[in-house]
């Protein structure tokens, strides 16, 4: 079935030490969604591409960095997580920007020691 | 910016039929969406309003009037399963891109 993976599903990390998320997808859509949802919160969008198309959120850190080397593949590199960044990473995709919905993948929980 | 409110919390009975309203405050408005979300997983679309109007899927229902700036997400013959966040998302256009808010959600506990 096509569908967006993420790996891992659950991520530890210490205090500052660098850490990647990845999704794929096999549903060849051409805008890749990263969010940041905290407990009890609204996943709050970091950045999205639009096909190569880099569109970074005003107010998500510098920390954040994403990376698209293909369709199918998106990165989220955290450089220096703080313990305020542990959270459920969601990747998202859709055909389009105007798609009547997002595809969400199952998210990493992201844990920071 | 844009404002996005919904009820943090609602509570109804296995059966019955329960409205979860969300009203919102955005320029550029192009599209608002239904996602329910189980603790601890990803959302998963319910439906998509762009139209003033309601669309129904099933069970589910929502509503959109864009003058008022106002939806809400009608479930019908609830079920214990139902018990989930529900949050109620808004696309608008902004700076060439297309951009989706997420509200907080409603949190629904569906009781026998």
């Amino acid at each position: 079935d096509a569908m967006v993976i993420q790996n891992p599903r659950y991520q530890v990390t210490q205090f500052g030490k660098p850490v990647t998320l990845s999704c794929s997808q096999t549903l060849n859509h051409n805008v890749m969604y990263w969010y940041q949802q905290k407990s009890s919160q609204a996943p709050k969008l970091l950045f999205h591409y639009y096909d190569k198309d880099f569109n970074n959120e005003a107010d998500t850190p510098d920390n954040f960095q994403s990376r698209r080397p293909n369709t199918s593949f998106c990165f989220l590199d955290i450089r220096s997580p703080g313990l305020g960044d542990a959270a459920m990473y969601l990747c998202a995709t859709s055909r389009g920007q105007g798609a009547r919905t997002q595809y969400f993948g199952p998210g990493t929980r992201l844990l920071v020691l | 910016g844009q404002n996005i409110d919904q009820p943090t919390e609602m509570t109804a009975t296995e059966g019955a039929i329960v409205q979860i309203n969300c009203t919102y405050q955005t320029s550029g408005f192009n599209g608002l969406f239904w996602y329910q979300q189980h603790a601890g997983e990803a959302p998963t679309f319910l439906s998509y309003n762009v139209l003033d109007g309601l669309e129904e899927k099933g069970r589910f229902s929502s509503f959109l009037s864009r003058s008022k700036g106002y939806s809400y997400l009608l479930l019908k013959e609830l079920q214990m399963k139902d018990s989930a966040s529900y949050l109620c998302a808004v696309r608008r256009n902004s700076g060439g891109y297309q951009k989706v808010t997420f509200g907080t959600g409603t949190k629904l506990q569906v009781i026998p």
